[in-house]
């Protein structure tokens, strides 16, 4: 079965500064990842995936992320950083049986 | 393109009692999940449909939980009787294809059972 790792629960970060949030996968075949963000109150919005081609993944809001398969990691960019970036952002492996599985997702504040 | 609807939003419930929780998922998706989110953890798959037979529930509690998608659109998902740890938001999302696609995600219901 797969799992997911986000080493980080909490980040803060200041308004206009880079950031990047952490993913480790453990998965035993080419996996299917994802990055989600949720806002208070909200569902998840998917901010960027990776299926198959090129390992830097370009994203919504100006995010991106970077597969690395020797590293086992999906890590998520951005840099520069606006305060409605504030929410959870929730990191997901997908397996060749279609189940999704999240890590426990990374609080980031914005400090002004 | 309307999104993937949820309701109650909010639902406050007692220990024993029971509770429905109902999923319109995004026109013409074929496959819809639900997921249990407890508070601090991600979002865990409880059951999945593909139209309207059920894919995979290996993680649903099915001595307390069911779930149905009647004619392969809208599901509703039950609990009957609640536990404390029950107390979760639960997710709709959908998708077009069962495969490796992208999953759109309700607002969610937040149910507190006291």
């Amino acid at each position: 079965a797969q799992s997911v790792t986000q080493p980080d629960i909490h980040i803060t970060v200041s308004e206009g500064a880079s950031l990047e949030l952490r993913c480790n996968y453990s998965y035993g075949a080419t996996p299917y990842l994802f990055w989600y963000v949720q806002s208070p109150g909200q569902g998840l919005q998917l901010l960027l995936k990776y299926f198959s081609g090129d390992t830097l993944v370009q994203g919504i809001k100006g995010f991106e992320a970077e597969f690395k398969r020797s590293q086992s990691s999906f890590n998520l960019r951005k840099p520069s950083v606006h305060w409605s970036d504030a929410a959870e952002y929730f990191c997901a492996v997908g397996s060749n049986d279609y189940k999704l599985s999240f890590g426990a997702g990374t609080t980031v504040t914005v400090r002004a | 393109e309307a999104g993937v609807a949820q309701s109650p939003r909010y639902k406050i419930i007692e220990k024993r009692q029971s509770v429905a929780f109902w999923c319109n998922p995004i026109s013409g998706h074929a496959t819809l999940y639900w997921y249990q989110q407890i508070l601090g953890q991600g979002p865990k798959l409880l059951i999945q449909f593909q139209n309207n037979g059920v894919v995979d529930d290996s993680q649903l509690p099915k001595d307390r939980f069911s779930a149905e998608r009647l004619k392969g659109v809208d599901s509703t998902l039950k609990i009957q009787p609640a536990k404390l740890e029950d107390s979760a938001v639960y997710l709709c999302a959908s998708s077009f294809n069962r495969g490796p696609d992208t999953q759109y995600f309700g607002p969610g219901t937040r149910l507190t059972v006291l």
